[in-house]
């Protein structure tokens, strides 16, 4: 079966620092990967979505980037955070055949929850 | 994304059935119409989707109307567990979040 894997699942960082956050999926090959964040009591805003390795697609202009350095890894980094980068993270995972289908069905990991300072 | 609109929150007894409205009156013909949930401090579940027939499966069922322009979520039996907030979803292709409506289900 598929697994998604999510970490740090909680994350404190000052103001001006380096973010890495990690999600790898197992069972599966060639998923497309999102990242979604989520402000406090507010919905979940798309921020990248990737349908390959090194394929990146940024949703909204912001201060992180992703990457894709293997088929089942993504990553959200930032070089420097601020204060509006708090929030809650999931990464999520689709079939790749899916993206261009309303079918398409996002299985979500656990979150990684920052609070910048 | 067609936009789509839901009640902020909802309540219902355990046991009680519950029906979970969604508008989206500027849904095009190929969007799907998605249901999630989500439980506090987890990320989002998969609960149905469907175009245009009405779906059903173990979490719940899916009443889509004739026009399309409206769809709810039904929860047979409410459960505890079922408190969450629930997003509904027109979309062909990348989802789109909104705020979604709060369940609250009282013992």
């Amino acid at each position: 079966s598929q697994t998604i894997h999510q970490w740090p699942a909680t994350l404190v960082q000052p103001v001006g620092s380096p973010l890495s956050l990690e999600c790898t999926v197992e069972g599966t090959s060639n998923p497309n990967l999102y990242w979604y964040r989520q402000a406090a009591g507010r919905g979940l805003q798309l921020l990248f979505y990737s349908v390959g390795i090194g394929q990146i697609s940024s949703e909204v202009p912001q201060n992180l980037s992703a990457s894709r350095p293997q088929d089942r890894q993504f990553i959200l980094s930032s070089k420097k955070l601020l204060l509006s980068d708090s929030g809650f993270y999931l990464c999520a995972w689709s079939t790749r055949d899916r993206l261009s289908s309303g079918a398409n069905v996002l299985t979500f990991g656990a979150g990684s929850r920052l609070t910048v300072l | 994304d067609a936009k789509t609109t839901q009640p902020n929150s909802m309540e219902s007894n355990e046991e009680e059935p519950v029906h979970l409205p969604c508008n989206h009156s500027t849904i095009s013909g190929t969007d799907y119409i998605h249901w999630y949930r989500q439980l506090p401090s987890q990320g989002p579940e998969y609960v149905i989707h469907g175009l245009t027939s009405n779906v059903n499966n173990r979490m719940a069922s899916l009443a889509i109307a004739e026009d399309r322009k409206s769809s709810t979520l039904i929860l047979h039996r409410a459960t505890l567990r079922d408190a969450a907030v629930y997003y509904c979803i027109t979309s062909y292709g990348k989802l789109t979040f909104g705020q979604g409506t709060i369940l609250t289900v009282h013992p």
